[in-house]
């Protein structure tokens, strides 16, 4: 099965706090691409990175850092020091190869609320 | 403008009647995408084109979808015979073809479409 799970449906936090969103993933294929889009409430998917499988470096950019661990197929997405501006729903996808397509597999999304 | 941009944004119909949406996508960027999304879901992919043809139309959710791009760049999402259940915030993406671009997909801002 090719899928992504993100368990947290919903996070509430107080700013300045540190928040992690979860992301678990299935895949039969070697190669893949992972990723984390922000769809604030304007609606618009907001790319915030990729990272292919065959690179398991975490990153960090900013107040954002993610941690890759394909022991665990988990790519999980920390915010440090969250801001209101944060409030959004935040999703993982999962690219995988399908036929002529590379086609994204999309968890449900995290909705995170950050309170002033 | 430098981003994928959708048009109408909102379209509201009445069940039975015809609808078209627009894309326009990133100058340059030879795959696009359609997505469905409900409210409190991820996106649900549609179709996806390569230059001017349907690489992949296997999310279309029946005949009464269609999509063309007739001149590689522009694309409309057709609907016949609108059903309250096509209700949805239809998204459009497009991506490079230049390699260590073509798997990341940018969105544009969505045209969200009520039938009534």
């Amino acid at each position: 099965a090719q899928k992504v799970t993100q368990a947290q449906t919903e996070i509430s936090v107080v700013e300045k706090e540190d928040v992690t969103l979860d992301c678990v993933y299935e895949t039969r294929d070697t190669t893949y691409y992972l990723f984390w889009y922000k769809q604030p409430p304007s609606g618009e998917l907001v790319f915030l990175i990729r990272r292919n499988s065959f690179d398991e470096q975490n990153e960090i950019s900013g107040r954002y850092s993610w941690n890759f661990q394909k022991s665990t197929s988990s790519f999980n997405f920390t915010i440090t020091a969250s801001q209101v501006v944060d409030s959004a729903v935040y999703f993982c996808a999962l690219s995988v190869n399908a036929g002529n397509n590379r086609k994204l597999i999309w968890g449900l999304g995290t909705s995170l609320a950050v309170n002033p | 403008g430098a981003g994928v941009s959708q048009t109408p944004s909102n379209k509201v119909t009445e069940k039975g009647k015809y609808v078209e949406l627009r894309c326009d996508p990133i100058s340059g960027h030879t795959a696009l995408y359609w997505y469905r999304q409900s409210l409190g879901q991820g996106p649900e992919f549609l179709i996806y084109f390569q230059g001017t043809g349907a690489a992949d139309d296997s999310g279309l959710p029946n005949d009464r979808f269609f999509a063309v791009r007739p001149e590689g760049s522009v694309s409309t999402l057709k609907i016949q015979r609108t059903e309250r259940g096509d209700s949805a915030v239809y998204l459009c993406a497009s991506s490079s073809n230049l390699a260590g671009g073509r798997e990341t997909q940018y969105f544009g801002p969505g045209t969200r479409l009520l039938v009534l």
